[in-house]
């Protein structure tokens, strides 16, 4: 089975500084699917940066970018110019590419909690 | 706005009860997933639908069932509560059952006195 971790349970950031936050994951596939998404004190889970392990190219969004590691099964989250509106919950997630049993599952990490402080 | 939408927001009941969650999934997708969010289990998958049939069950509970209807809402059953049972739960929804990002709704919390 695969599973998620998320070795930071809390980081601190100042405002307009960058911030990176880890997350690695164990898995036997070669196709498959990393996410994360951002938790905010209203507790919706709103999707901030996806990976297809197919491609080499680390996945960019704005302000969010990823570092990921196939060979070391490492998927880093970085933001840049950090916000006051980023302070949330960060949780990193793993799908599989398969179509098969329970694979369109999304696998969760424990999460990181991310203060961001003036 | 993910386009998920879930009712009710909360839910306050008493243990041996039972309620139903519905959720309602962005248009055009035909898979939905829930999702349980507790303290001490974390992020956990429960069951999946698509187009109306049970395609994955993960975690969940014989005291809980769902259902996908014809028009592609979903609704989850959770019968006899427990203490325990108090969460956060999540819809999930995606075009398809393969590849596609799933998109969260805004979640029901379920508080069992």
């Amino acid at each position: 089975a695969q599973t998620v971790t998320q070795s930071q349970p809390e980081m601190s950031v100042q405002e307009a500084e960058t911030v990176t936050l880890s997350c690695t994951y164990d898995t036997s596939e070669s196709d498959y699917y990393l996410f994360w998404y951002k938790q905010p004190p209203s507790r919706q889970m709103i999707l901030v940066i996806r990976q297809e392990a197919y491609k080499q190219q680390n996945a960019t969004e704005n302000r969010f970018s990823v570092n990921f590691q196939k060979a070391a099964k490492s998927f880093s989250l970085k933001i840049s110019d950090s916000q006051l509106g980023d302070a949330a919950m960060y949780f990193c997630a793993y799908r599989s590419g398969s179509n098969t049993g329970t694979a369109s599952k999304l696998t969760f990490g424990t999460g990181t909690r991310l203060q961001v402080t003036l | 706005d993910s386009g998920v939408t879930q009712t009710p927001k909360h839910l306050i009941t008493a243990t041996g009860q039972r309620v139903t969650l519905r959720c309602s999934p962005r248009s055009g997708d035909l898979s939905v997933y829930w999702y349980q969010q507790s303290l001490d289990q974390g992020l956990q998958f429960l069951i999946q639908y698509y187009n109306g049939e049970e395609r994955a069950k993960g975690n969940i509970l014989e005291r809980f069932s769902a259902q996908q209807f014809p028009d592609l809402h979903s609704e989850l059953n959770l019968s006899s509560l427990e203490l325990g049972d108090s969460a956060l739960y999540f819809c999930a929804s995606s075009p398809g059952t393969t590849r596609e990002t799933q998109y969260f709704g805004p979640g029901t919390r379920l508080l069992v006195l």
